[in-house]
């Protein structure tokens, strides 16, 4: 069964920094795509970043390009987002997706984690 | 950025009826679109992807269509369980990007 578990998600000042992670089981953790998709308290979904499965390639949201990265850990089957200088708008439900087995770095998601809850306010 | 725009922003059917959801691309996404469905407090899920081929454990009720820059997603009878956002997104051009969500209500 596939599991994916997002955590990091808090309470942050604007200007702070914040790692999240998402523990993945279930599937063979390097041959997948992995994303980052955001959502802002009440309103849709937006991408926020992908990462091939070697983690050789990287995508970003131009909202986040230059103050967001992510990066992945195959021998633990974890995926990270640092999230540095972070704004009031930052805040939302970041949930971890795997994306679907496609030979291209731009997937559609079969699996997403619960979400964690990241606010930044002073 | 592609823009992905869904209407109606509301449906709101009885349980039983058809609901019949457009989701229309600034351009061209070949047949790279996917539907997700999100109840209150879930992770969405996937329900279609490359257009019309639904997801592993998706009922038939379920179906899409489309190609290019309009695309449609039907549920043939709505059960009471189908009452939820759903949301288009795109995966022909970085960035990935979703369409904005419509709520499928009871009337």
């Amino acid at each position: 069964e596939v599991q994916l578990l997002e955590s990091g998600g808090i309470l942050v000042q604007p200007g702070g920094s914040l790692r999240l992670s998402c523990a993945a089981s279930g599937f063979t953790f390097s041959s997948y795509v992995m994303s980052w998709v955001r959502q802002a308290p009440g309103k849709g979904l937006e991408w926020v970043s992908a990462i091939s499965g070697s983690g050789g390639s990287t995508y970003y949201a131009d909202s986040v390009k230059g103050r967001f990265t992510i990066s992945r850990d195959n021998s633990k089957n974890t995926l990270y987002l640092q999230m540095n200088s972070l704004r009031a708008e930052d805040t939302a439900v970041y949930y971890c997706a795997k994306g679907r087995g496609v030979p291209t770095v731009m997937a559609d998601f079969d699996y997403w984690g619960q979400g964690t809850l990241v606010t930044v306010s002073s | 950025e592609i823009v992905l725009t869904q209407s109606p922003a509301t449906l709101s059917l009885s349980p039983g009826e058809r609901a019949t959801l457009s989701c229309r691309a600034s351009q061209s996404v070949s047949s790279y679109l996917a539907w997700y469905q999100q109840k209150p407090g879930q992770a969405p899920r996937l329900l279609i992807y490359d257009a019309s081929n639904r997801a592993t454990g998706i009922t038939a009720r379920f179906s899409g269509s489309g190609s290019g820059t309009d695309f449609t997603l039907t549920i043939s009878s709505l059960d009471p369980e189908d009452f939820a956002v759903y949301y288009c997104q795109q995966r022909s051009n970085w960035p990935l990007t979703f369409g904005g969500g419509t709520k499928v209500e009871i009337k």
